[in-house]
């Protein structure tokens, strides 16, 4: 079993739609988490980051985190074509500096 | 794009030839790292390097080496290319070794006929 799963869809939604992706993970040890955008014959990106459950806004985003299910998500509001790409969960345990990502949902947005 | 190139961005090499890969930062970070990206695995670490001359393995180390004699250099070699090492290869940099931030190259994108 893999310590972070992320279903890699592809996900298809009309442009103006709330967009939910999400991961669930293993290791308790997890301490941030974050998101990463990655375009099309890009390098992933950071999009946003958090530290203890709950929601943090950026913009049109908001990342969301239980530590009790194990489960984060990340919302995207309005969603744009431009929104298009594959978005990565990531994790990171600080006991051995070591960032584990998930494998990625590839999205859509359909003008 | 932090200040990180990868070089090449494409190649197509045979199996059994030694490969290398650069990724040059001008970020002065001390942290630099060699990522693959497969379908279906994600993004999986190779290899990884604190400092010069310091490096140590990752996740999926079998068949790769690297070295870094410049802060600003990481080199990762293929000793002799397989099929199964067909994959997009990313180099990445931080900061710090905890930092929940790394900012990667383009990538370059190796098939191994």
């Amino acid at each position: 079993q893999k310590e972070v799963e992320q279903d890699p869809g592809p996900l298809s939604v009309p442009e103006g739609a709330i967009v939910s992706l999400n991961c669930t993970y293993s290791n308790s040890a997890f301490q941030y988490f974050m998101w990463y955008r990655q375009y099309s014959r890009k390098g992933p990106e950071l999009l946003m980051y958090t530290y203890s459950s709950g929601n943090k806004e950026d913009g049109r985003f908001t990342a969301q985190v239980d530590k009790s299910s194990k489960y984060i998500s990340l919302f995207i509001r309005d969603s744009q074509p431009s929104d298009s790409a594959t978005y990565l969960c990531a994790m990171i345990d600080f006991g051995n500096e070591k960032l584990t990502f998930g494998t990625g949902t590839r999205l859509t947005i359909i003008p | 794009d932090a200040g990180i190139t990868q070089s090449p961005r494409h190649k197509v090499t045979e199996t059994g030839t030694p490969v290398t890969l650069r990724c040059h930062q001008t970020e002065n970070h001390r942290y630099m790292y060699w990522y693959r990206q497969d379908p279906g695995h994600g993004l999986r670490l190779i290899h990884y390097s604190y400092g010069v001359k310091d490096t140590d393995k990752g996740e999926v180390s079998d068949g790769y080496s690297v070295s870094r004699s410049k802060t600003e250099d990481f080199l990762l070699t293929l000793e002799s290319a397989t099929s199964s090492q067909t994959s997009v290869y990313f180099c990445a940099i931080s900061e710090s070794g905890s930092s929940y931030e790394q900012y990667f190259g383009p990538g370059t994108r190796l098939t191994v006929t």
